[in-house]
């Protein structure tokens, strides 16, 4: 399996424009994962979905923010209107458990500056 | 939720010496604290996973101690080399549930000189 993938690695986008995210876990991965990762606050949760069903949420900062998992081989995080304090990194990571009983698998990030 | 203290300063080693790291938790006792390195424009990669019920976990030149009296965890970096220069992350569960995610430090960043 390559891992958990991200895209794009980068992304620069104007504030109020739109933004998505995307991220396929590794296969066979019932829960997912969206952290967010600043200097200040640090590696924060802000959904996660198990069997792709939203199950928490309550990490996610705004309404602006939403996220889906329409099957088990995709997710994406949606950003819109998007702000300059959403610059962020942005990870995606996947696990068998959901807890710390197993380990996490991150993917790469997507670092999202917003000018 | 859990709260957890990683010392936020960077740590400077001299290559070869052993480095150690602290996580300090607040609230319950979990029963499995993890540990994770990330290099600069990388995602957390695990390490180290040591359970409740198990004093020390090793693995080649690392070893895990978790106190759940102290409610900390050493992360030791034995013969250590330049290449682990790194921030290294450590996480348990988000609550008590143990199925809802994890909750991360803020990490501490190890510089081993050579």
């Amino acid at each position: 399996d390559a891992g958990v993938i991200q895209s794009p690695r980068h992304e620069v986008t104007e504030m109020g424009q739109e933004v998505t995210l995307r991220c396929k876990p590794i296969s066979g991965h019932d829960y997912l994962f969206w952290y967010r990762q600043t200097m200040m606050r640090g590696l924060e949760l802000l959904i996660y979905f198990n069997n792709n069903v939203p199950i928490d949420d309550s990490g996610m900062p705004e309404d602006r923010f939403s996220a889906k998992m329409p099957n088990a081989s995709f997710s994406t995080l949606k950003i819109q209107p998007s702000e300059p304090r959403d610059s962020a990194v942005y990870f995606c990571a996947s696990s068998s458990t959901g807890g710390a009983s197993t380990e996490a698998f991150f993917g790469q990030g997507t670092r999202l500056t917003v000018v | 939720s859990q709260k957890i203290e990683q010392n936020s300063e960077a740590l400077n080693i001299q290559e070869g010496k052993t480095a150690t790291l602290t996580c300090n938790y607040t609230n319950y006792s979990p029963a499995y604290l993890q540990w994770y390195r990330q290099d600069p424009g990388r995602g957390p990669v695990f390490l180290l996973l040591i359970r409740e019920n198990e004093k020390e976990k090793r693995k080649e030149r690392l070893k895990v101690t978790f106190d759940t009296t102290l409610k900390q965890s050493l992360f030791h970096i034995t013969a250590s080399q330049p290449a682990d220069s790194a921030t290294y992350l450590c996480a348990l569960d988000r609550s008590g549930g143990g199925a809802d995610g994890l909750t991360f430090g803020k990490g501490t960043h190890l510089i081993i000189q050579p």
